[in-house]
C-alpha cells in the first residue's frame, strides 16, 4: 500500500463545477505539499500546509492532521485548470502520491 | 530569474551507454534533489544534496551517481543505462531541507533507453 493515496485517479468536470481532490497518508509528517503538473510536464508548487487551511485565488487546501487527510478544492473550475495534481508529504523524506488527472471541459 | 534548469529535455540512449542529466539553479538553494516519475507511480527520490560537497541516497539510487561540487549544479549520471531507467526525471531545489520550504522543479527530462 502506498504511503500517500490520492483519489480520484482521474476526474472530468464541466467548466464552473466545484472540484475536490483527496489525499490520505499513513506516515507522520511535518508538512504537506500540493503540486500542479501541466501537460508539458512542468511541476509547480501550489500550497504547503502544516495545519488548517490555505486559500489562493480559486484554490483552497485543507489538512486534518489527526485524520491524516488533506483536500484540494477548486471553485468555479476552468479548462486551464486541467492538469495533474500531486499530493506530497514531508516526513523523514518526501513521499508523493501518484497524482489526480483533472480535465475540465468547456 | 531562470529557477531550475534541466538539460537535455529529451534523450534516447542505447542499453549500456552512459550519460549525464544536468541540473542548475540560480536561487542559491542549499537543497537539491533528483526524482524519477513513472506511469501510475508517484515521484520517487533518487539522490539528494543538502549543500555543496554533500550528497545522499534516496529511495531508488541504484544505477545513478551524483555529485555537488558547487551550490548551483547537481548533475545526475547514469553509469550504464538499462531499459528500466526509461522514465521522466525531475530535478528540484528548495532553500534548505526544511519541510516548510517551497519546492521548485525543473521542466523534466524524458529519457528512453532502448
Amino acid at each position: 500500500k502506498n504511503e500517500v493515496e490520492q483519489s480520484p485517479q482521474n476526474l472530468t468536470a464541466q467548466e464552473g463545477e466545484f472540484i475536490t481532490i483527496n489525499c490520505s497518508y499513513s506516515v507522520g509528517i511535518s508538512a504537506l505539499h500540493w503540486l500542479q503538473q501541466h501537460p508539458g510536464g512542468g511541476i509547480v508548487s501550489l500550497f504547503m500546509l502544516s495545519s488548517g487551511k490555505k486559500k489562493h485565488g480559486r484554490l483552497i487546501a485543507t489538512i486534518n492532521i489527526q485524520e491524516k487527510h488533506s483536500s484540494l478544492h477548486i471553485t468555479a473550475s476552468h479548462p486551464r485548470d486541467s492538469a495533474v495534481y500531486i499530493c506530497a508529504v514531508r516526513g523523514y523524506d518526501m513521499r508523493f502520491g501518484a497524482g489526480t488527472r483533472l480535465t475540465v471541459k468547456p | 530569474n531562470a529557477g531550475v534548469t534541466q538539460t537535455p529535455k529529451f534523450q534516447v540512449l542505447k542499453t549500456g551507454q552512459s550519460m549525464t542529466l544536468q541540473c542548475a539553479q540560480d536561487m542559491n538553494h542549499e537543497y537539491m534533489s533528483w526524482y524519477r516519475q513513472d506511469p501510475g507511480m508517484g515521484l520517487r527520490l533518487i539522490h539528494y544534496s543538502v549543500g555543496a560537497g554533500i550528497t545522499d541516497q534516496g529511495e531508488v539510487p541504484n544505477g545513478y551517481n551524483v555529485s555537488r561540487s558547487t551550490t548551483e549544479d547537481f548533475p545526475l549520471r547514469l553509469l550504464s543505462a538499462a531499459p528500466s531507467q526509461t522514465s521522466v526525471y525531475f530535478c528540484a531545489s528548495s532553500y534548505n531541507g526544511e519541510p516548510g520550504n517551497t519546492i521548485y522543479f525543473g521542466e523534466g527530462s524524458w529519457l528512453t533507453v532502448v
